[in-house]
């Protein structure tokens, strides 16, 4: 079975400071990955997604960059956070066959609760 | 642009009663999906619906799906507490392997003894 995991599940940073959150998958190959942030009120913002090693699509510009270094590895970076980064990040990945997988949801990780000083 | 719609917002029900939540997206989509949220959670797949007049049932919920007039509705019968949390409505309209959703605002759900 598959299974996906995001750490550090609680951060507390500076304003001005860099990011780094990972994020892995086991048990699958070629996933798509996924980076969401929710705000504070619950809506989920789409941020990147990524269909293979080194491609990334970016759905807002902003603040944030991600990164996928290895087949099952998705990293969100910034250089230096801003206050309006805080929110709860969430990783999620998704079969990319969609064929004999069409029934499947994308899956999410446990999120990380970000939270700028 | 995709919206998604999901109404009501705020759903405070009693226990026992039935209710039902809504969701409608602007653009053609033969993926529908729902999703719950705890409090301080992430996002747990309740159901994936495929094609117009798909139901499926996990439960006290009951899901389905008209493609035609892009709605969804999520019905609980019976509410018990542990129902309390939010849920999502997401709608994929990518085609292939390059697929992303599309999220309403999600239903606060708090279902009271």
């Amino acid at each position: 079975s598959q299974t996906i995991h995001q750490w550090p599940a609680t951060l507390v940073q500076p304003v001005g400071s860099p990011l780094s959150l990972e994020c892995t998958v086991e048990g699958t190959s070629n996933p798509n990955l996924y980076w969401y942030r929710q705000a504070a009120g619950r809506g989920l913002q789409l941020l990147f997604y990524s269909v293979g090693i080194g491609q990334i699509s970016s759905e807002v510009p902003q603040n944030l960059s991600a990164s996928r270094p290895q087949d099952r590895q998705f990293i969100l970076s910034s250089k230096k956070l801003l206050l309006s980064d805080s929110g709860f990040y969430l990783c999620a990945w998704s079969f990319r066959d969609r064929g004999p997988y069409s029934n499947q949801p994308q899956h999410f990780g446990d999120g990380t609760r970000l939270s700028i000083l | 642009e995709l919206k998604v719609e999901q109404n009501p917002l705020f759903l405070s029900m009693q226990e026992g009663k039935n209710y039902t939540i809504y969701c409608n997206y602007s653009t053609t989509s033969d993926r529908l999906y729902w999703y719950r949220q705890d409090p301080g959670k992430s996002l747990e797949s309740l159901f994936v619906l495929l094609s117009n007049g798909a139901v499926k049932q996990e439960g006290r919920l009951m899901a389905s799906l008209d493609t035609k007039a892009r709605l969804s509705t999520l019905h609980i019968t019976a509410a018990v507490h542990d129902l309390s949390a939010t849920y999502f409505c997401a709608v994929d309209i990518s085609g292939g392997s390059n697929y992303k959703l599309t999220f309403g605002k999600g239903t606060l759900l708090t279902v009271n003894p």
